[in-house]
């Protein structure tokens, strides 16, 4: 039962353009997003992430908008360029009644390609 | 700023061996979470340290397990060894109070043979 779905393996984007990625998710008690990119041979690099109580959070070029009722959430990246091209995740979480919170919940991933 | 310290970066073994990895967070930060990576399974989350306590765990059977130190440095421990356990495996670092990013090493590639 995949939580966090991310249903474009891969997105071809001209330098330059607006890149857009998607993400969905099922659990209604995550609270948190993130974005990450992944270069090979490396760990995941924290990009952007928002909060459940917001629907949009821009940092430079990244921003991030959130549709809870949707379940939905998106990644734009304004303008795209070469050193984009990487692996990007969607990821989730949810606070415990215990304090803290549980360990992310991964999408599959997305391959960004940005063409010259 | 130092980032998160994974090693071995590289593990070569062979079934029904054990193996430890270790991991150093960011400086200042108390949560070291684990997760392991595989091409069917994509991420998934093992466990979580937080003050030298197990504060969450993820689907995972008996034979992975960990610690933190009172230094916040993890280390994280397969038994019994088996090949579906070859995978990168990932630590990352955060705070640990709310809701705040996990930062990630550059992971231990695990290989059994």
């Amino acid at each position: 039962d995949q939580q966090v779905k991310q249903n474009s393996p891969s997105l071809s984007v001209q330098e330059g353009r607006i890149s857009i990625l998607n993400c969905d998710y099922t659990n209604s008690m995550f609270d948190y997003f993130l974005w990450y990119k992944k270069y090979p041979a490396e760990g995941p690099t924290f990009l952007i992430s928002i909060s459940s109580i917001k629907d949009k959070n821009e940092d430079g070029r990244f921003t991030v908008f959130l549709n809870k009722s949707a379940k939905h959430l998106s990644l734009h990246i304004v303008p795209s360029q070469p050193g984009d091209s990487a692996v990007y995740f969607c990821a989730a979480s949810y606070a415990h009644s215990g304090g803290g919170a549980d360990g992310l919940t991964f999408g599959k991933g997305t391959h960004l390609i940005i063409q010259p | 700023k130092a980032g998160v310290t994974q090693t071995p970066r590289y593990l070569i073994k062979t079934r029904g061996q054990q193996v430890t990895l270790s991991c150093s967070p960011i400086s200042g930060h108390r949560s070291v979470s684990w997760y392991q990576q595989t091409p069917g399974q994509g991420l998934q989350f093992l466990f979580e340290y937080f003050s030298e306590t197990q504060r969450n765990k993820g689907n995972f059977p008996g034979r992975f397990s960990g610690r933190q130190f009172s230094n916040s440095r993890s280390e994280m421990n397969v038994s019994t060894l088996e090949l579906g356990d070859s995978a990168l495996y990932l630590c990352a670092s955060s705070i640990g109070q709310g809701h705040q990013p996990q930062h990630f090493g550059d992971g231990t590639r695990l290989s059994i043979l």
